[in-house]
């Protein structure tokens, strides 16, 4: 069975902080992406990467970046977290084309 | 026009009868579209894929491609309780991103 697992289930953090969000996956998949997901939005991609060190801009980039400096890992970061990023973030990774997602992460800015 | 339109629902269907629903895509290029279900606190679970024109059924669960239409459904059949939940239609776009819409819930009632 495919796992990717997500460091944290649920996070708390306040204005301002730097923020790390980790995924792992160990199925040596070629793509990672970055989604959240907020209520009557559905999932909103914020960023992807389709090899080590590449990376693309989803639909909802700003505040965001991500670093993939191995294959299995996958990280997002908020730079400076503001109240409006609190979500559900998700993170999958695929052969394409099929997607499997982590647990998830429910981040709070306070 | 969002990539990928759902009717957010919800959507109530009586226990054992026939639920149907439907997905738009904007991306003429996508090749491979995905049902997945989501039950509240839980990640998106992929439940079928469909690659071309017609019907694939596997169990309760049909998916229909129309290509030309633009167009992706999902039909469960001798609906359950344990069927209730947000059923989520993504599409792998040409530009290898997968894009989600924002789920339909679905309903059983007894």
């Amino acid at each position: 069975d495919v796992k990717v697992t997500q460091s944290s289930r649920y996070l708390v953090k306040r204005t301002g902080e730097k923020v790390f969000l980790e995924c792992v996956q160990d199925m040596d998949h070629e793509n990672m992406f970055w989604y959240r997901q907020d209520p009557g939005l559905g999932l909103r991609l914020i960023y992807f990467s389709y090899d080590v060190k590449m990376k693309e801009k989803g639909d909802i980039p700003e505040g965001y970046s991500v670093s993939r400096e191995k294959k299995e890992r996958f990280s997002l970061i908020l730079e400076s977290a503001s109240t409006n990023q609190t979500s559900m973030y998700l993170c999958a990774s695929s052969r394409e084309p099929q997607a499997f997602f982590g647990q998830g992460t429910r981040l709070t800015v306070v | 026009q969002k990539e990928v339109e759902q009717n957010s629902g919800p959507l109530s269907v009586p226990e054992g009868a026939i639920a149907s629903l439907n997905c738009t895509y904007s991306d003429r290029g996508s090749q491979s579209f995905f049902w997945y279900r989501q039950y509240s606190g839980k990640s998106p679970e992929l439940i079928m894929s469909i690659y071309s024109n017609g019907d694939k059924e596997d169990g309760r669960f049909t998916a229909q491609l129309n290509k030309a239409s633009q167009y992706v459904s999902l039909l469960i059949r001798d609906s359950q309780p344990s069927d209730s939940a947000t059923y989520l239609c993504a599409v792998y776009s040409s530009a290898s991103k997968i894009i989600f819409g924002s789920g339909t819930r679905l309903s059983i009632r007894p």
